[in-house]
Parts: structure tokens; sequence; C-alpha cells
């Protein structure tokens, strides 16, 4: 156990509908990152919060954003989606310093129908 | 930018014998290099981390990978693999002293270990 929690574990939706996936990082770690697993693009980067503040953007969809709150937590929204958009989305916290080590959840399998 | 070639998208081997995983990088700037494990349905776990110093890191369930920096090379080795060795494994790199330590991952390549 990473210590990092994601929810839900699976979400099915019809194409154009809006979700979100939720992501509690570690006690102590400041940053949330957010990828997407998918067969085709394979792991892939989409953003990055520090402390509530985005550090950093990938190539993450214009239909697609996030947010880290005042107590760390972070949501990624994922609106009029499409069947492209069914993929294994990993958030990671990470304390920024020392190690650099990233923990992963177990992920929120998003399947689009 | 940063990007990350592992060759090989599956590589079988057998109980007990030795296994090599290929990964090169590519960068403008110094890099950290990491290598994950993904076993099915789950997350990803931390196997090992170069961040400096010697270039031979060990890391868990015996598993150890050399950087070499003339080479773009941060190759994973394990002397004798188990049957629960099988698992995807990801390499990837972040910027060193960047704004982000954002991962770049390989494609990934799955040990597939057979009795």
């Amino acid at each position: 156990d990473s210590g990092v929690t994601q929810t839900p574990k699976h979400l099915i939706t019809a194409t154009g509908q809006r979700v979100t996936l939720r992501c509690s990082p570690r006690s102590g770690d400041l940053s949330v990152y957010w990828y997407q697993q998918s067969l085709d693009q394979g792991l892939q980067f989409l953003i990055h919060y520090y402390n509530g503040e985005e550090r950093a953007k990938g190539n993450i969809l214009e239909r697609f954003s996030a947010q880290q709150f005042p107590d760390l937590h972070s949501e990624l929204n994922l609106s009029s989606l499409e069947l492209g958009d069914s993929a294994l989305y990993f958030c990671a916290s990470s304390v920024e310093a020392g190690t650099y080590e990233q923990y992963f959840g177990p992920g929120t399998r998003l399947t689009v129908t | 930018a940063q990007s990350v070639t592992q060759l090989d998208s599956q590589v079988p081997v057998f109980e007990e014998a030795p296994v090599e995983l290929r990964c090169n990088y590519s960068s403008s700037v110094s890099v950290y290099l990491f290598w994950y494990v993904q076993y099915p349905n789950q997350g990803l776990q931390l196997l090992l981390k170069y961040l400096s110093g010697s270039t031979l890191v060990k890391g868990i369930n015996g598993f150890e990978a050399e950087f070499n920096k003339s080479q773009t090379s941060f190759h994973l080795r394990k002397p004798s693999v188990h049957i629960s060795d099988t698992a995807e494994y990801f390499c990837a790199v972040s910027e060193y002293g960047g704004a982000t330590n954002k991962l770049i991952f390989g494609t990934g390549t799955l040990l597939a270990v057979q009795p």
C-alpha cells in the first residue's frame, strides 16, 4: 500500500458525459501528479500540482482540468468524454525533495461507452 | 525535452535465469532515472532510482541497474528471476533541478517468467 488513495476504482460512463476522479496523497506530500495509461499512448504525464498551485502541464486535453484543494487532495475533471478517453488514470504524490520518489495510487479505470 | 526508449516490448525468460531489460534515454539536460514495476491490476511501484553517485544502483527484489552516461542507458538486471517477477517494467526519467519532477516513461517491457 503506497498510502495514496484514488476513488472510484472503476468508472463506466457514456460519451459526452463528465466525470471527476479523486486523489488523496500520502500524509505530508505536497505534490500531486496525474498520469494517463492507455494502450495506444502508454503512460503519459498530464499535470502536476504543488501545494495548491499548478506546476506543470503535459499533453492534457482542454476538456480535462484539475485542481488541488487546501487539504492537498486533488481532483481530475474530464468532460465531453470520448471513447478514446478510456484509460487508467493514476495519481502519484511526492515530497519534492530528497529521494524524488513518486508514490502511485492504484488508479481509476475509466471506460467510456 | 526528454524521451525514453525501451526497445523490448516483451522479454520471455525461464525461472532462475538471468535477465536484462534495456532502457535508453535522450535529454539535453541532466536527468534522474527510475525503474518502476506494475503488477497486473495494480499501480506502479518504484524498483530503484539513480540520482547521483555510484552508477550501479540496487533496488528491491534483487534488481539492480547501471547508469551509463556515455551510452545514455540505464539497463535493469536480475541474476535469477522468479515466477513472481512477471510484470510490466517501466523506465522513466525526470529533469534534474527542474520546476517539476514529472516522469517521462518508456513504453514498458513485459517480463514473462516461465517455469
